[in-house]
């Protein structure tokens, strides 16, 4: 079946370290989302990618880091420098700039903990 | 710039009570309009969706319709169920790109 997958669905950090959240896709979309969403919370964009090679800021950018190398893949690093990363965090996907009637395809979510 | 006003929750209703969850906008040209749900400790679904006025969208005994004259796009259930107790974000995607721009949600809490 086609799909976002999102892994671990756990995680937990140590003060000081970085770490890395993993978004694959099998539904050959050209973008890609993360976003962040807090307890009680609607979704706040981190990064968005909407071709492979290219990445832009979302509204909440300071402390994470992303890489667009493949179409299918699209990682999160959740840096030192964010300093209250703890969050569930999810994953999209849609198709590209001129199918703006389609919808973005979400993942089941990475909860990162502060240990 | 976009931006999409749900009602604040919690909404609790018995079973088999009427939904509605209302949700307004604000976009420049004429976007698409997109009810997703997400159930407790997974992600969002997409529920429902309407891409030019007068659409109906429906899926699961849900339905809403665009209407571009009050800009609102209000969800609704004639008989809810347990199992619809989770969280519905109301969202717009306008031709002008392709991000959404989401609603702060709306818990639904339904009690037998």
């Amino acid at each position: 079946d086609g799909g976002i997958t999102q892994s671990p669905k756990y995680l937990f950090r140590k003060e000081g370290q970085n770490v890395t959240l993993s978004c694959e896709q099998n539904l050959n979309h050209d973008a890609m989302y993360w976003y962040r969403q807090d307890p009680g919370q609607g979704l706040r964009l981190i990064y968005y990618s909407q071709i492979v090679n290219d990445f832009q800021k979302g509204d909440i950018a300071e402390g994470y880091s992303v890489s667009r190398e493949k179409k299918e893949s699209f990682p999160l690093t959740v840096t030192s420098a964010q300093k209250n990363p703890t969050a569930f965090y999810l994953c999209a996907s849609s198709d590209g700039r001129d199918k703006y009637n389609q919808p973005q395809h979400f993942g089941d979510g990475t909860r990162l903990s502060i240990l | 710039g976009n931006s999409v006003t749900q009602m604040e929750g919690p909404v609790t209703l018995s079973e088999e009570a009427f939904l509605t969850i209302n949700c307004t906008y604000t976009a420049t040209g004429y976007p698409s309009l997109f009810w997703y749900v997400q159930y407790p400790g997974e992600g969002l679904q997409l529920l429902l969706k309407a891409t030019k006025a007068d659409d109906k969208g429906s899926n699961k005994g849900f339905e809403a319709t665009y209407r571009k004259e009050t800009t609102s796009f209000h969800l609704e259930k004639g008989s809810v169920q347990v199992s619809d107790s989770a969280v519905y974000f109301c969202a717009l995607r306008n031709n002008a790109g392709n991000m959404l721009t989401f609603g702060g949600g709306t818990r639904l809490m339904v009690k037998p």
